[in-house]
């Protein structure tokens, strides 16, 4: 079947620290993988996404790589900042329309100055 | 517009009212879906619209019934729910082509509900 392994959290790091955030996946075929950021009392934001083998997605500073020897789907961040507090969200698509969406089990994070 | 926005921000009903949660987008995503949340839990799907026509409820209890007025706008009725319901509701929207790539999701902010 289809399903994400998120890293265990809550996660604390200095302000500037390097962040990890671990994800693994299991599926048929080729999914497109996600990263959703969901701030206190928000909705999820896509982060970045992946959509084929070594796709590298970035944004804000966030990056992540599509292994598929791996099957994983790291997050990785040079320099985490305060801002960047929130649960992250692992996810895959096994579907051309999205309808089958899975997400990993979030991972806290809190930056502390 | 690549929004997705949800009415009311927040709603307090009791076990016998009738409210309902409206969500709208202006993107021409043809796929629009519900989930619930607990807190510090993944989205759990409850059902999924595409071209207007239901076709994915995840075992979802009749007291909450979805419906597509049109291609912008999904509405979740609730009726009688119980205590338990209380949750974050989160509306999404996406693209639906034959392409070869797979869509992301955009979500809405959600509707806070307490259910006493």
């Amino acid at each position: 079947g289809n399903s994400v392994t998120q890293m265990e959290g809550p996660v604390t790091l200095s302000e500037e620290a390097f962040l990890t955030i671990n994800c693994t996946y299991t599926a048929t075929g080729y999914p497109s993988l996600f990263w959703y950021v969901q701030y206190p009392g928000e909705g999820l934001q896509l982060l970045l996404k992946a959509t084929k083998a070594d796709d590298k997605g970035s944004n804000k500073g966030f990056e992540a790589t599509y292994r598929k020897e791996t099957t994983s789907f790291h997050l990785e961040k040079g320099s985490v900042q305060v801002s960047d507090s929130a649960v992250y969200f692992c996810a895959l698509s096994r579907s051309r329309t999205g309808n089958q969406f899975y997400f990993g089990t979030g991972t806290s994070l809190t930056v502390i100055p | 517009d690549t929004e997705v926005t949800q009415t009311p921000k927040h709603l307090v009903m009791g076990m016998t009212n009738k409210k309902s949660l409206k969500c709208e987008q202006h993107m021409g995503h043809r796929a629009m879906y519900w989930y619930k949340q607990k807190a510090k839990k993944p989205p759990e799907l409850m059902f999924v619209y595409s071209y207007e026509k239901l076709s994915i409820n995840e075992s979802v209890p009749s007291r909450f019934s979805p419906e597509c007025p049109n291609s912008s706008l999904l509405n979740l009725h609730l009726h009688a729910l119980q205590p338990e319901d209380s949750a974050l509701y989160l509306c999404a929207s996406s693209q639906l082509d034959m392409g070869f790539s797979y869509n992301e999701q955009f979500f809405g902010p959600g509707t806070r509900l307490t259910v006493l």
